[in-house]
C-alpha cells in the first residue's frame, strides 16, 4: 500500500458525460501528479500540482482539468467524454525535495 | 525519438534465476533521474528503485539493482533470485531537469516478465 488513495476504483459512463476522479496523496506529500495509461498511448503524464498550484502540464486535453485543494487532495475532471478516454488514471504523490513518486491504485474508466 | 526505450516486450525466467530488463534513455540534460516501477496484473504501480544521474554508485534495493551505464545511456534493472511474485509488467521511467518539485516522469512501453516454477 503506497498510502495514496484514489476513488472511485472503477467508473463506467457514457460518451458526452463528465466525471470527477479523486486523489488523496500520502500524508505530508505536497506534489500530486496525474497520469493516464491506455493500451495505445501507454503511460502519459497529464498534470502536476504542488501545494495547490499547477506546476507542470503534459499531454492533457482541454476537456480535462484538475485542481489541488487546501487539504492537498486533488481532483481530475474529465468532460465531454469520448470512447478513447477509456483508460486507467493514476494519481501519484511525492514529498517536497524528494524524487520518488508513489502511485495510487488507479481509477479504471470505461466510456461506452 | 523515444526518450525511454525498453526493447524487450517480454521475458521469461525460471524461479531463483537472475534476470536483466533493459532500458536505454535519451536526454541532453545533465540532471536527470531514472526509475523502475512494477505493475502486477492487479494494476497498481509499485516503485522499485531510483538512480540519480550524479550518483556514483549503482542503486540497490533488496533483490533489485540498477546497472547504470551513463556513457551508454542505459539503466538496466537486475532482479536476483526471481520469485513467482515477480511476474508483472516492468516500466523504466525518467525525470529530466529542474530537480525535485518538477518531477514529471516519461515512461517506456514496458517489459512483461514471466517467472516459471
Amino acid at each position: 500500500d503506497s498510502g495514496v488513495t484514489q476513488t472511485p476504483k472503477h467508473l463506467i459512463t457514457a460518451t458526452g458525460q463528465r466525471v470527477t476522479l479523486r486523489c488523496s496523496p500520502r500524508s505530508g506529500d505536497l506534489s500530486v501528479y496525474w497520469y493516464q495509461q491506455s493500451l495505445d498511448q501507454g503511460l502519459q503524464f497529464l498534470i502536476q500540482y504542488y501545494n495547490g498550484e499547477e506546476r507542470a502540464k503534459g499531454n492533457i486535453l482541454e476537456r480535462f482539468s484538475a485542481q489541488q485543494f487546501p487539504d492537498l487532495h486533488s481532483e481530475l475532471n474529465l468532460s465531454s467524454l469520448e470512447l478513447g478516454d477509456s483508460a486507467l488514471y493514476f494519481c501519484a504523490s511525492s514529498e517536497a525535495g524528494r524524487e520518488t513518486q508513489y502511485f495510487g491504485p488507479g481509477t479504471r474508466l470505461l466510456v461506452l | 525519438a523515444q526518450k525511454i526505450t525498453q526493447t524487450q516486450p517480454g521475458m521469461f525466467v525460471q524461479e531463483k534465476e537472475a534476470v536483466t530488463l533493459d532500458c536505454t534513455y535519451d536526454t541532453s540534460d545533465p540532471s536527470y533521474g531514472l526509475f523502475w516501477y512494477k505493475q502486477p496484473s492487479s494494476g497498481e504501480m509499485i516503485f522499485l528503485i531510483y538512480q540519480g544521474s550524479y550518483d556514483q554508485q549503482n542503486a540497490t534495493e533488496g533483490r533489485y539493482s540498477l546497472n547504470f551505464q551513463k556513457a551508454r545511456k542505459s539503466a538496466n534493472l537486475v532482479i536476483s533470485a526471481s520469485q513467482l511474485g515477480d511476474s508483472a509488467m516492468y516500466f523504466c521511467a525518467m525525470r529530466e531537469g529542474r530537480g525535485s518539485g518538477y518531477s514529471t516522469l516519461t515512461f517506456g512501453k514496458g517489459t512483461m516478465l514471466l517467472v516459471s516454477p
